[in-house]
């Protein structure tokens, strides 16, 4: 079992539309992370949610934690191909350093 | 700063054969993970370094697995021997001791045949 769930795993998309993907958990985080990962490449870290219910924006993209620090969501506005790749949440166990992390949403954006 | 180097970049061997990873972490990162993604089982961490010492590494799967850390710049992650299930991309991951915001290598693709 995921302690953090991403939703959904696989979405395919055409160029210009919007989208929002989910990360759930049951256990309170302490701090959010998302990262992007291109084909060939490491997890690029996007942004980090520590306050619940914060709301932080990336260009097209806007980042919300829950209030009750328990899950985050990404919308991408009219998306890109440009933002074709694998997004995974992660957050840090209470108890030290380590990062917990989703399974993933992968991206597809047609043009 | 040239981020987090990992090399080889590919890697193909022999069932049998011994195969070694190495990685270079980002200059004053205390923390060194060391991770393996397949489309099965997606991001796992195998095991995590702080100041250069190991942690925790419960998610290393066999013996046939070994990290060191011989100082904060350097790390290797070896097999021996390697089996086909061993086949996926190894990622070395490094962040400071306090922020858990984790910076990837570009990862090494090993293929065991």
């Amino acid at each position: 079992t995921q302690l953090l769930e991403q939703s959904p795993q696989f979405l395919s998309i055409q160029e210009g539309e919007n989208l929002t993907v989910y990360c759930n958990s049951s256990s309170v985080f302490s701090s959010l992370q998302w990262y992007r990962q291109e084909p060939g490449e490491g997890p690029v870290l996007l942004v980090t949610v520590v306050t619940g219910g914060e709301v932080k924006k990336l260009k097209r993209l806007t980042f919300q934690f829950g209030d009750a620090r328990k899950d985050s969501s990404l919308h991408i506005t009219a998306a890109q191909p440009g933002d074709t790749g694998l997004y995974l949440c992660a957050g840090p166990l209470a108890s030290n350093y380590q990062l917990i992390w989703g399974a993933g949403t992968k991206l597809i954006i047609k043009p | 700063d040239a981020g987090v180097i990992q090399s080889p970049r590919h890697e193909v061997t022999e069932m049998g054969q011994e195969v070694t990873l190495r990685c270079k972490p980002i200059s004053g990162h205390n923390s060194l993970f060391w991770y393996r993604q397949t489309m099965m089982r997606g991001l796992e961490l195998l095991i995590y370094f702080n100041n250069n010492v190991p942690i925790d590494d419960s998610g290393m799967p066999e013996d046939r697995f070994s990290a060191k850390m011989p100082n904060a710049s350097f790390s290797t992650l070896k097999i021996q021997p390697s089996e086909p299930r061993d086949s996926a991309v190894y990622f070395c991951a490094s962040s400071l001791r306090d922020n858990t915001e984790a910076f990837f290598g570009q990862g090494t693709r090993l293929t065991v045949v």
